[in-house]
């Protein structure tokens, strides 16, 4: 299975900051990582998906680049709402695999 | 706009089988594009995929390896709906269980709402 390196795994940062979230892959997934947000109690919901698309009513101070095995996932302008656990997955190959999640706390 | 209702019990004795349902409104369980996932998240957080029912002129199914002697996943074209079933559960399977839609291009664009499914006697 594809391994997924998630870092950092907990940040803590004030609203109108800018924080970088990384994954890395054990194996080149091409453009196939997207990304989630999840919110206590609630089911992750797409934010980006092929490396840098942003999903329909994100907003754009969500941003998403890489290649081959290392990606980010860039919030500028941080908001109170931001606040919560992000999590990259790649759906290259199965099993499709998850990081092991990002805690942001603003 | 498509909507994914979970249901299913939320207490499951340990050796017996787990079974959760999926209802599907907005979007076709037979859609050639889409194809219909479970998903778990253990109460460390993990995000784990199980597997997927999809129809492309013929159903196809996909489990996962870590799952796949004790899994099935069905669907009903009838009622708009796909199933879990987790065969001979453990402890070890007390997690959120999530059934989510992927189409061509979108990786898990809609979830259902979860289910905590606890196994204990």
């Amino acid at each position: 299975a594809i391994q997924m390196t998630q870092s950092p795994s907990s940040l803590s940062a004030s609203v109108g900051d800018r924080v970088t979230i990384s994954c890395r892959t054990s194996q080149d997934i091409r453009d196939d990582l997207g990304w989630y947000q999840q919110k206590p109690g609630r089911a992750p919901e797409l934010l980006i998906y092929s490396v840098s698309n942003l999903e329909s009513g994100v907003p754009s101070r969500f941003s998403g680049s890489g290649f081959d095995t290392f990606f980010t996932l860039t919030i500028t302008s941080l908001q109170p709402e931001d606040s919560a656990t992000y999590y990259c997955l790649q759906d290259r190959r199965q099993p499709f695999t998850f990081g092991q999640g990002t805690k942001l706390e603003i | 706009h498509v909507q994914l209702q979970q249901s299913g019990p939320g207490l499951v004795k340990p050796s017996q089988t787990l079974s959760l349902t999926c209802a599907i409104s907005g979007d076709s369980v037979s859609n050639n594009s889409a194809a219909w996932n479970w998903i778990r998240q253990s109460p460390s957080g993990g995000l784990e995929w199980l597997g997927r029912t999809y129809y492309r002129s013929k159903w196809s199914y996909e489990y996962a390896l870590s799952v796949k002697s004790r899994i099935i996943i069905n669907q009903d074209t009838s009622k708009n709906q796909f199933s879990l079933q987790l065969n001979s559960v453990t402890p070890e399977d007390t997690a959120v269980y999530y059934c989510a839609r992927d189409t061509t291009g979108w990786p898990f664009d809609r979830w259902g709402q979860g289910t905590l499914v606890t196994v204990s006697s």
